[in-house]
């Protein structure tokens, strides 16, 4: 399993565009990169999934450069609610049996 | 369909004594995954099922720790003899095989005094 790397902590506040990094040098061909939201007391929360290029939901944008070594997560206008901790994760998509997590990047967002 | 739920949402418990937890997936996903949190640290990997086969246990998952997953439905994890190491939330999880969206309940969280 490729392992990843996050900054452990990050401020921001509230309106700013938030982008949080995430360095997997080992990734596999036919590995995907999936993020996690975590509040506190309650479990994870998946925000976000993609291969390559650029994804983008109703929540937040990834992007994957072309060697697939990093991936970004954006965060468009945060607000105080998106305070949490936030997990990359790579691994194959049909074959993904256990889903590690690493220790996250804990984001504050501030008034 | 609610999501994945858990009970006991806490448990507290004397140590050397044994705990049985119970996780009741989305109905239709085959997968269920237990992880267990401390505080500040991402979750860890226990176990998986699919459907009512445990097809992986992580070197955590000790000999005082057992999963069942009758019938592919709900699953339990018991702890025995419980020790104060053993306190953390734990967090049950269930997704399509073959997808990384999984879905986690809101975790059980065990306190051994």
């Amino acid at each position: 399993l490729a392992k990843t790397t996050q900054p452990i902590s990050m401020d921001s506040y509230e309106g700013q565009e938030v982008n949080i990094t995430c360095s997997h040098n080992n990734i596999a061909t036919n590995d995907y990169i999936t993020w996690y939201q975590q509040f506190p007391s309650q479990g994870p929360r998946f925000i976000i999934q993609g291969y390559k290029t650029k994804v983008t939901n109703e929540v937040a944008s990834l992007f994957i450069p072309a060697d697939r070594k990093s991936s970004t997560l954006s965060l468009p206008r945060v607000s105080l609610s998106d305070t949490a901790v936030y997990y990359c994760l790579v691994g194959p998509l049909y074959n993904n049996n256990d889903m590690r997590f690493g220790a996250g990047t804990r984001l504050t967002v501030k008034p | 369909d609610t999501g994945v739920s858990q009970n006991p949402r806490h448990k507290i418990t004397k140590r050397g004594q044994n705990v049985t937890f119970r996780c009741d997936p989305i109905s239709e996903h085959n997968r269920l995954y237990w992880y267990r949190q401390t505080l500040g640290q991402g979750p860890e990997f226990l176990t998986y099922f699919q459907n009512e086969a445990q097809l992986e246990k992580s070197r955590l998952l000790s000999d005082r720790f057992s999963a069942e997953r009758p019938k592919g439905s709900f699953s339990t994890l018991e702890i025995q003899r419980t020790e104060q190491g053993d306190s953390a939330m734990y967090l049950c999880a269930s997704s399509f095989a073959g997808n990384t969206e999984a879905f986690f309940g809101q975790g059980t969280r065990l306190t051994v005094v």
